[in-house]
């Protein structure tokens, strides 16, 4: 499983947009990149996945580079309710859906 | 919609006593996970099963072993529990092969240990 690297805490302000970077230097070719929420004393929630390229949804935009080596998180226009843990995570959605590794995620803080 | 339930919400036991988690995951999902989350930790992966077979284990201590029923809900059983073992554990289901392999997790149960 390939290892990822967030940073640890980002600060924001509401109305802006955030990008959260992800590296993951170690993907492999099979590896998708999935991005979580987790609220305090909840599950996380699935928010965007991707392989290559950009894939957007309605609640964020996830791009990815041709090398694949890491990953970006955006969430536009972001409000209080989107202070939250966000985890970047890297597997073969293929072969290797059963074991999902959550490293360090990237606590986000908006600020009124 | 349906979600994924997880029993009790909330346990309170003793050094050395055992516990028992429960999770009903969502119809049709083939695929249940458990994590375990300390306090201002992050979700550890404990164990998984497909089609109520063991798929893949992370770090679950041996006290801990969990299976997966018939009706597809699945069990944490937890002995001889240690205040270590405090924490919040989750479940989650999904399907192995499904779009985007999302995993849709369950409110947890919050376990304390005294």
């Amino acid at each position: 499983l390939a290892k990822t690297t967030q940073p640890i805490s980002m600060d924001s302000y509401e109305g802006q947009e955030v990008n959260i970077t992800c590296s993951h230097n170690n993907i492999a070719t099979n590896d998708y990149i999935t991005w979580y929420q987790q609220f305090p004393s909840q599950g996380p929630r699935f928010i965007i996945q991707g392989y290559k390229t950009k894939v957007t949804n309605e609640v964020a935009s996830l791009f990815i580079p041709a090398d694949r080596k890491s990953s970006t998180l955006s969430l536009p226009r972001v409000s209080l309710s989107d202070t939250a843990v966000y985890y970047c995570l890297v597997g073969d959605i293929d072969t290797g859906g059963f074991k999902t590794i959550f490293g360090a995620g990237t606590r986000l803080f908006v600020k009124a | 919609a349906a979600g994924v339930i997880q029993s009790p919400r909330h346990l309170i036991k003793e050094k050395r006593e055992t516990a028992t988690l429960k999770c009903y995951p969502i119809p049709r999902h083939d695929t249940v996970y458990w994590y375990q989350q300390g306090p201002g930790q992050d979700p550890q992966f404990l164990i998984s099963f497909y089609e109520k077979m063991q798929s893949d284990k992370g770090s679950i201590p041996d006290r801990f072993s969990a299976q997966q029923f018939s009706d597809y809900h699945s069990e944490l059983n937890m002995s001889s529990l240690e205040l270590g073992d405090s924490a919040l554990y989750f479940c989650a289901s999904g399907f192995r092969l499904g779009a985007g392999n999302e995993q849709f997790f369950g409110p947890g149960t919050r376990l304390t240990v005294l």
